[in-house]
């Protein structure tokens, strides 16, 4: 069973156009929420990450919005380029799971010129 | 700044054989992790270290073992190796503990089992 579920499972968007990506977690002991950016063939790349006491993050291009009553949580890429084109996986950690981090199933992302 | 490094980069076994996976984490990193990821999906967790003690365990076979040696270095040893453990297998490090609890990953070993 899936901890943390992703959706959507693919996305297309328009040069300059908002990308936006949104997680959903059930387990309230989440307590630290990464989003990494992978692509093909390479290594997860930290993006952006949250902890679930604040409702907004944001670093460049990149905002992480969380909602915790709802435990959801969601990115938004805004100014999309072509080189934004990458598998996206939201993740939470546990702490008493000794860190480990769930991942939700990823999103392909395209962006189109 | 340095990252997590991995090796080999590439790996191809036969059925029945084994590997080693080595990983070196981030200088000052005390803590290591391993991911499987299999074509298309997400990475799983398998097992990680703190201070050369196992400090989880995920869904890692019994097949497998890894441990982590003074220099904080670890190594994933995978024996009698199956078509189904064919996927990039990576190594993340952090410092345990210690917020933010950022886990960097490293480039990933593709493991080919045929």
């Amino acid at each position: 069973q899936q901890q943390v579920k992703q959706s959507p499972q693919s996305l297309i968007v328009q040069k300059g156009g908002i990308s936006i990506i949104n997680c959903a977690y059930e387990n309230t002991a989440f307590d630290y929420f990464p989003w990494y950016q992978q692509f093909p063939g390479k290594g997860p790349a930290l993006l952006i990450a949250i902890r679930p006491d604040v409702s907004e993050k944001k670093e460049g291009r990149f905002t992480i919005s969380f909602n915790k009553s709802a435990k959801q949580f969601s990115l938004h890429i805004m100014d999309s380029q072509p080189g934004d084109s990458a598998t996206y996986f939201c993740a939470a950690r546990e702490e008493t799971s000794g860190s480990r981090l769930t991942f939700g199933e990823g999103t392909q992302l395209t962006v189109n010129p | 700044a340095a990252g997590v490094i991995q090796s080999p980069r590439h790996l191809i076994k036969e059925k029945r054989e084994t590997a080693t996976l080595k990983c070196y984490p981030i200088p000052r990193h005390d803590t290591v992790y391993w991911y499987q990821q299999g074509p298309g999906q997400d990475p799983q967790f398998l097992i990680s270290f703190y201070e050369k003690m196992q400090s989880d365990k995920g869904s890692i076979p019994d097949r497998f073992s890894a441990q982590q040696f003074s220099d904080y270095h670890s190594e994933l040893n995978m024996s009698s190796l199956e078509l189904g453990d064919s996927a990039l297998y990576f190594c993340a490090s952090s410092l345990w503990g210690r917020a933010p609890y950022e886990q960097y990953f490293g480039p990933g070993t593709r493991l080919t089992v045929t």
